[in-house]
């Protein structure tokens, strides 16, 4: 069985860029939410994605968007960055989108704009 | 909504000594709360949770939690620290019918030897 995945780990863009980041969620997860950790900070929750669909989002502009695919894997769109988007973003993987299911977390994808 | 708040944001302590992180959170549903511990450069790992059934709830790694529903508290003790344990500690709610998990700030634990 294995574990959540992300790509690429470490990611340098420059103001007004797009960026795309990747999640492999684990084998028989369903659902993947999106966190954004800005340093010093607990991970904020950005949007989940159930079966394909949006089923939540977080105080975030439209800029971010994301997509899941049939194999429940995802992906993350940041358009216009800005200086702030500059943190660590993690996917986390679920069996469902119930209360109470422990998420299992990626190791993240380091972001930095300047 | 639910909200998690962290009282300690740092939290030194000397190896061998009990350590206690404090967790109070806030809701109108019920919930379900969780710790996680995350490490230098590392995602988040699960040490605990709480869903229902028993207030204590042992974790892994020799660390236990109380769910307190009076205070809306979740406590994060280990009898004996390591300096291994040094690591960001985060604690976690969720409602009932949505998995979507609010953090705290969380908690720096830097154990000295």
């Amino acid at each position: 069985e294995t574990g959540v995945t992300q790509s690429p780990t470490h990611l340098i863009k420059t103001r007004g860029q797009q960026v795309t980041l990747r999640c492999s969620s684990q084998s028989g997860h369903n659902t993947v939410s999106w966190y954004q950790q800005a340093l010093g900070q607990g991970p904020q929750f950005i949007f989940q994605y159930y079966r394909e669909e949006e089923n939540g989002r977080g105080n975030f502009p439209p800029r971010f968007s994301g997509l899941q695919f049939p194999n429940y894997s995802s992906e993350l769109n940041v358009n216009a960055l800005e200086l702030d988007d500059s943190a660590l973003y993690l996917c986390a993987s679920s069996l469902n989108r119930q209360g109470g299911n422990e998420q299992f977390f990626g190791p993240g994808t380091r972001l930095t704009v300047l | 909504a639910q909200s998690v708040t962290q009282l300690d944001s740092q939290v030194p302590v000397f190896e061998e000594a009990p350590v206690e992180l404090r967790c109070n959170y806030s809701s109108s549903v019920s919930v379900y709360l969780f710790w996680y511990v995350q490490y230098p450069n590392q995602g988040l790992q699960l040490l605990l949770k709480y869903l229902s059934g028993s207030t204590l709830v042992k974790g892994i790694n020799g660390f236990e939690a109380e769910f307190n529903k009076s205070q809306t508290s979740f406590h994060l003790r280990k009898p004996s620290v390591h300096i291994s344990d040094t690591a960001e500690y985060f604690c976690a709610v969720s409602a009932n019918n949505f998995n979507k998990f609010n953090f705290g700030s969380g908690t720096t634990l830097n154990v000295k030897p």
